[in-house]
């Protein structure tokens, strides 16, 4: 099956700092590719799609300032999570869908600790 | 929008039982329904998946069932295993199969 990639898969930062979280398709081309974050013990909570090459499409209630993606190629997309803080402290996961099929192919995961 | 609700939220079954999880969805025009299975701390995996055209689909000890006329759709597993236990997520597609609606979760623990 296809392969996603997602870096890091953990980090830990101070309140304030910048994050950003890389996602990877591997071996095929993802026009579209989908942010989620899940808090503990929930399920997954979609923020945002990510279309290459157009400006990201943020569910209700995600800052579009605050998560910043940036979808600059068919192959990776890129969550920064600007000015973290305690409260987005979080497992965040990409998934990435080929054009011609349903399935997502969800990446690794990134668990961020904000201190 | 898509709303989709999963239960139970826990389930719990000894080795070899069957374990049901049931998920109702309100978008008449969600057609593709996948079920996913994730331990801590990694990436949910697809088990099985069924499309708004098909009543059953089997894959060895999973199966899942849909009802398009009440919305909704359920997941069965035989004879369960320890390796089993993990928390289980329906989802329905909205938008033209473009994003996924995630349900709550069931906490499966198979007991030894």
């Amino acid at each position: 099956g296809a392969v996603v990639s997602q870096h890091p898969s953990r980090v830990i930062c101070k309140s304030g700092t910048s994050v950003k979280i890389e996602c990877r398709s591997l071996d095929f081309q993802a026009t579209t590719m989908f942010w989620y974050r899940q808090f503990p013990k929930q399920s997954l909570m979609l923020m945002a799609t990510s279309n290459e090459g157009s400006k990201a499409t943020y569910e209700q209630g995600v800052e579009k300032d605050k998560f910043l993606i940036n979808h600059a190629s068919l192959t990776l997309s890129t969550l920064t999570v600007t000015s973290a803080h305690p409260e987005d402290s979080s497992f965040y996961i990409c998934s990435a869908r080929r054009q011609t099929l349903e399935k997502l192919f969800f990446g690794s995961g990134t668990q961020l600790s904000v201190l | 929008g898509e709303n989709v609700e999963q239960h139970p939220s826990t389930l719990s079954v000894q080795e070899g039982d069957s374990a049901v999880i049931k998920c109702t969805y309100s978008d008449s025009a969600s057609n593709y329904f996948p079920w996913y299975k994730q331990e801590l701390g990694k990436r949910p995996q697809l088990i099985i998946d069924i499309r708004s055209n098909v009543g059953e689909k089997k894959d060895q000890r999973i199966a899942v069932t849909l009802n398009k006329t009440a919305k909704h759709f359920s997941l069965h597993i035989t004879e369960t295993q320890p390796e089993d236990s993990a928390v289980y997520f329906c989802a329905a597609t909205m938008e033209y199969g473009n994003k996924l609606v995630f349900g709550a979760g069931t906490i499966l623990r198979v007991k030894s």
